[in-house]
This record gives structure tokens, C-alpha cells and sequence, in this order.
């Protein structure tokens, strides 16, 4: 089955702590991208990746990295998080870039206290 | 630069009505329209897509949507909503050359029996 997954689902932590976020995807897809979802603001774009080894930042990058080494993989990076950053973040993933219909992961919820 | 604005925080109606969610954006180029579905709990699914041609376009769930460059809207509409259909929809636009999708910040549609 085509899917893009994320792990984890859930997640409470503390300010300050590194956490990782993962996303994988099985459809051999080369765009991928991270978008954070905040009531009344819709999804804001964080980072995209167009290749392997080749990524960018969207319009919320500050307090996030993220690195594409394989093409499966895109795990988002939250060296120092902050409550700031407590957000419903979205792993996607398509075909070759943003006009191609992209293939969202389940979310995760992030409650950074 | 672009921006997408539904109009519509919150929709709702009963079933069997018809229903319009509207969606107008601002951008410089020619650009691609897209709207995205997202039930409780999941990530967003790709609803209907305009790329080029005919200035209608429909999905296979009985959704409809029309591109209209005048106005620069893309406005969604069913004739006959289901309980099913009570998600939330987001309307984006691609296309602009920032290898991003912008989003609205989604209408709500609430189908009450």
C-alpha cells in the first residue's frame, strides 16, 4: 500500500530537548516536505526536499532541520524545541514537486511544555 | 506574493443541501488550484486539481470546483451533501515558482442530519 508514515503520532516533551520526527515514504517519490497546521492559519511550509541531499526551506524554517540522505527518508529535526513550536506537523511527499498531487502522512502532535 | 483566503471558517448544513465553499487567491503568475480534504484524525487527501484546459473539474465524490482567473477564485461546490463529507477543506495554490503549496487556512463543513 502506498503511504507516507510518520512516528511518532504523539508526542509531549520539554522545552529544550532534541526530538526527532520521522517520515518515510514507499512510493519512490522525489519531492518531499514538511508543513506545520495551527488553528486559522492552515498549513505552513517548513522544509522541502527536491532530491536526495537536496533540500530547502519553506516559510517557517527557524528552530527546525531537516536532512534527506536516502530518498525514502525525511526526518524533521527540532534541535532546541520550544512551546512555540507545539504544533499538528504533516510529512508529504509526491511525484516530483508541489503540483503533483501530494500524499500527506496521519500527523503529528506535538506539545512542546 | 501569493495568498489564498476562504472565506468560510465554519460551514454548516444539513444533508442532502448543496453547498459552496469559496476560495479566492492573489498571485502575479498563472497558477495551478488545488483542493484538499482532511477527515478527523487524518492527513490531507487531494480532492480536485486545476492545472490547465477546461475551467471546471470535478472529482470522482461528486465535488465540483471552477476556476474563474477573472475573479480569482476556485470556489468548491456539491449539490447534494453526505454526513460523510463533514471534514475539513483546504484550498491551495501551486504553480508560483516556490516549489510550495500556499494553503487557506480551511473551511470546516459540518453535514448535520
Amino acid at each position: 500500500e502506498a503511504q507516507v508514515t510518520q512516528n511518532p503520532r504523539y508526542l509531549i516533551t520539554v522545552t529544550g530537548k532534541k526530538l526527532t520526527v520521522t517520515c518515510s515514504q514507499n512510493m519512490n517519490h522525489e519531492y518531499m516536505s514538511w508543513y506545520r497546521q495551527d488553528p486559522g492559519l492552515g498549513l505552513r511550509q517548513i522544509y522541502y526536499s527536491m532530491n536526495v541531499e537536496v533540500t530547502d526551506k519553506g516559510d517557517v524554517p527557524e528552530g527546525y532541520k531537516v536532512s534527506r540522505k536516502e530518498k525514502r527518508n525525511f526526518p524533521l529535526i527540532l534541535e532546541s524545541p520550544s512551546p512555540n513550536q507545539t504544533s499538528l506537523y504533516f510529512c508529504a511527499s509526491s511525484l516530483d514537486g508541489e503540483n503533483q498531487p501530494q500524499h500527506f502522512g496521519d500527523g503529528t502532535r506535538l506539545s512542546i511544555l | 506574493a501569493q495568498s489564498v483566503t476562504q472565506l468560510d471558517s465554519q460551514v454548516p448544513v444539513f444533508e442532502e443541501a448543496p453547498v459552496e465553499l469559496r476560495c479566492n487567491y492573489s498571485s502575479s503568475v498563472s497558477v495551478y488550484l488545488f483542493w484538499y480534504v482532511q477527515y478527523p484524525n487524518q492527513g490531507l487527501q487531494l480532492l480536485l486539481k486545476y492545472l490547465s484546459g477546461s475551467t471546471l473539474v470535478e472529482s470522482i465524490n461528486g465535488f465540483e470546483a471552477e476556476f474563474n482567473k477573472s475573479q480569482t477564485s476556485f470556489h468548491l461546490r456539491k449539490p447534494s451533501v453526505h454526513i460523510s463529507d463533514t471534514a475539513e477543506y483546504f484550498c491551495a495554490v501551486g504553480g508560483t515558482g516556490r516549489r510550495a503549496l500556499t494553503f487557506g487556512s480551511g473551511t470546516r463543513l459540518q453535514v448535520q442530519p
